[in-house]
């Protein structure tokens, strides 16, 4: 079966650095996405990783640890705009379908 | 904007009712996904489609639910016989298969059943 692991909540200050955490164990593994999600509104794409490091992508950046099944979403300079929900999603065989967590609602207070 | 589109965006409709969603997807994706969502929890895959094939179906997936894309560009699915745990967002998105093949999501339908 299939298993994504991600905080529920987390809460941090504008300006501030945030680490969402991602922990999964899946059948098989063809790449680790992360996704925003505002309320109300559809996911977006936000990074994707496949072979092992990070992935740096302007104020986001995201890790990968294959052999540990854990992945993480780094959210520098925090911005109000960047309350939402972080999904992080696993491909896990062929090239199609991901299977979700259950999302990481971060709030970003003044 | 992702260029996915879905309509209606609202749904109500009353136990035991049939309802129909659409989906176009971005003109060059020829993949296609639905995805249902409820509050507090991440988007649930549904069913897949490459082109006008559908080829792969979620087992979670009841009898009442079928999917169509028949020209291998719009897609509907079909909730028959509506019942109150169907209440949901219906997620549709569309990937083109290369590189990162990162999907694309619509806006969604917000489905209720009373």
């Amino acid at each position: 079966g299939q298993n994504i692991d991600q905080p529920t909540e987390m809460t941090a200050t504008e300006g501030a650095i945030v680490q969402i955490n991602c922990t999964y164990q899946t059948s098989g593994f063809n790449g680790l996405f992360w996704y925003q999600q505002h309320a109300g509104e559809a996911p977006t794409f936000l990074s994707y990783n496949v072979l092992d490091g990070l992935e740096e992508k302007g104020r986001f950046s995201s890790f990968l640890s294959r052999s540990k099944g854990y992945s993480y979403l780094l959210l520098k300079e925090l911005q109000m705009k960047d309350s939402a929900s972080y999904l992080c999603a696993v491909r896990d065989k062929g090239y199609s379908t991901l299977t979700f967590g259950k999302g990481t609602m971060l709030l970003v207070s003044p | 904007d992702t260029g996915v589109s879905q309509d209606p965006r609202h749904k109500i409709t009353k136990r035991g009712q049939n309802v129909t969603f659409r989906c176009d997807p971005i003109s060059e994706h020829n993949r296609l996904y639905w995805y249902r969502q409820t509050l507090g929890q991440g988007p649930e895959f549904l069913t897949y489609f490459q082109n006008e094939a559908q080829l792969e179906k979620s087992r979670l997936l009841s009898d009442r639910f079928s999917a169509e894309r028949p020209k291998g560009s719009f897609s509907t699915l079909e909730i028959q016989r509506t019942e109150q745990g169907d209440s949901a967002m219906y997620l549709c998105a569309s990937s083109s298969g290369v590189g990162y093949n990162e999907q694309f999501f619509g806006p969604g339908t917000r489905l209720t059943v009373l």
